[in-house]
């Protein structure tokens, strides 16, 4: 799978969008980018996935550069409740083993 | 709520002890994985049962070892139990074997070996 870089933490108001990059300037034509956030010690919580074109469900938007080199998760309108570490996976698309998980994004959301 | 359910919740154990942890996948997955997440190591990949048999092994030790049963529930069983396999342990489960679909995963169990 390939390697993913994203910032060790952001800050973002309530009510904002929060916008998270994550770089994946490896991957392969048959990779997707997948999002999973986890909030303090709960089970990861799938978010979004997408192989190229933008995405968008009812959590959030997947932003995927035209290269694919890098992508964004658009959290919309910011809440206390998504206050949470937010990982960018990327991952074949036969292959439905193991999620490698690196450190993420701790997201933090403030008043 | 994931559909994926974890019990115990908390186990608190001594060393040299052996403890069970059990999974109950969402209804219709027939996929459950097993990741190991310790303060230093972040979240790690431990193994993966679809439709009963073993079909993935990440950095699983030799003392621990798990099974899926006809019903799809899963066990992960940890033995001779040391301080650093004190950890929470979550359970995930996804539709397929092949293709990849997303994970659900569980509230967890957190272990304490003392």
């Amino acid at each position: 799978d390939a390697k993913t870089t994203q910032p060790t933490s952001m800050d973002c108001a309530e009510g904002r969008a929060a916008n998270l990059p994550c770089n994946h300037s490896t991957i392969s034509g048959n990779e997707y980018v997948y999002w999973y956030r986890q909030i303090h010690s709960q089970g990861p919580q799938y978010i979004i996935h997408g192989l190229k074109n933008n995405e968008t469900n009812e959590m959030a938007s997947l932003i995927i550069t035209e290269d694919r080199k890098s992508s964004t998760l658009i959290l919309p309108h910011a809440t206390l409740r998504d206050t949470a570490v937010y990982y960018c996976i990327v991952r074949v698309a036969i292959d439905a083993s193991k999620l490698t998980f690196g450190t993420g994004t701790r997201l933090q959301v403030t008043l | 709520d994931s559909g994926v359910t974890q019990t115990p919740k908390h186990l608190i154990t001594a060393t040299g002890q052996r403890v069970t942890l059990r999974c109950s996948p969402r209804s219709g997955d027939l996929s459950v994985y097993w990741y190991q997440q310790s303060l230093d190591q972040g979240l790690q990949f431990l193994i993966q049962y679809y439709n009963g048999e073993e079909r993935a092994k990440g950095n699983i030790l030799e003392r621990f070892s798990a099974q899926q049963f006809p019903d799809l529930h899963s066990e992960l069983n940890l033995s001779s139990l040391e301080l650093g396999d004190s950890a929470l342990y979550f359970c995930a489960s996804s539709r397929g074997g092949t293709i990849s679909y997303e994970q659900y995963f569980g509230p967890g169990t957190r272990l304490t070996v003392t």
